[in-house]
């Protein structure tokens, strides 16, 4: 289909590993959103891209996380030396732009890491 | 800090029953959000309030925007089971570097019985 894809939808990781998390944004949005929920929240903010150049990465929690779009479009988050507390959903978004505020994004199924 | 609190965080209706859900904010954002997530899935938007009083209907759903545009709520008439599901309200915030990132509330957990 033509939405926002991630993979893998599921990842366990023992603590200590680094993770991957790739994000597949729609075609030609220029925005891209990474946001971090736990189980039975809302969503929070981590990282925010325009492109490849990332403008807000003010809800990293730590220096351990790290996400990049080199070519604007693929995006990954990567987590080093995962913790118990990293456990949660990841979910990806993107938008084409159309600036505030009747910015729609739109929402990948997200990928669920549990660190053990 | 801008957050949004949301309540109820649980809500367990039989079908037919209307409810309310309500979102309200410490500070005015852009423009305000409802989602709707499905266990599994990524949340997805339902409708964007901008305007102070401004009220939208979106079949038995139906929602308002506070005057000072820091408040909103998601009315449902005749709730269905499937209408079960977790609902989000979210700010949109503008300008600076981070121009249309969403803060979320809480969620409200609907479970519909049949």
């Amino acid at each position: 289909g033509a939405g926002v894809s991630q993979s893998p939808r599921y990842k366990v990781a023992k603590r200590g590993q680094d993770v991957a998390l790739r994000c597949d944004p729609i075609s030609g949005h220029v925005s891209l959103f990474w946001y971090q929920q736990a189980l039975g929240q809302g969503p929070e903010f981590l990282t925010y891209f325009q492109n490849e150049a990332q403008l807000d990465k003010s809800g990293l929690p730590s220096d351990r996380f790290f996400a990049e779009r080199p070519e604007g479009s693929v995006s990954t988050l990567k987590i080093q030396r995962t913790q118990q507390e990293d456990s949660a959903v990841y979910l990806c978004a993107s938008s084409f732009w159309t600036g505030a505020p009747y910015n729609e994004q739109f929402f990948g199924p997200g990928t669920r890491l549990t660190v053990l | 800090t801008q957050l949004l609190e949301q309540s109820p965080q649980f809500l367990s209706i039989q079908e037919g029953e209307n409810l309310t859900v309500y979102c309200n904010s410490s500070s005015v954002f852009s423009s305000l959000q409802w989602y709707r997530q499905e266990p599994g899935e990524g949340p997805v938007l339902l409708v964007t309030v901008v305007t102070g009083g401004e009220v939208k209907k979106l079949k038995r759903l139906t929602f308002q925007f506070g005057d000072a545009r820091k408040d909103s709520s998601l009315h449902i008439t005749a709730a269905q089971p499937g209408d079960t599901g977790l609902y989000l309200c979210a700010g949109v915030s503008a300008g600076g570097t981070s121009y249309g990132k969403l803060t979320f509330g809480q969620g409200t957990i609907l479970t519909v019985h049949p």
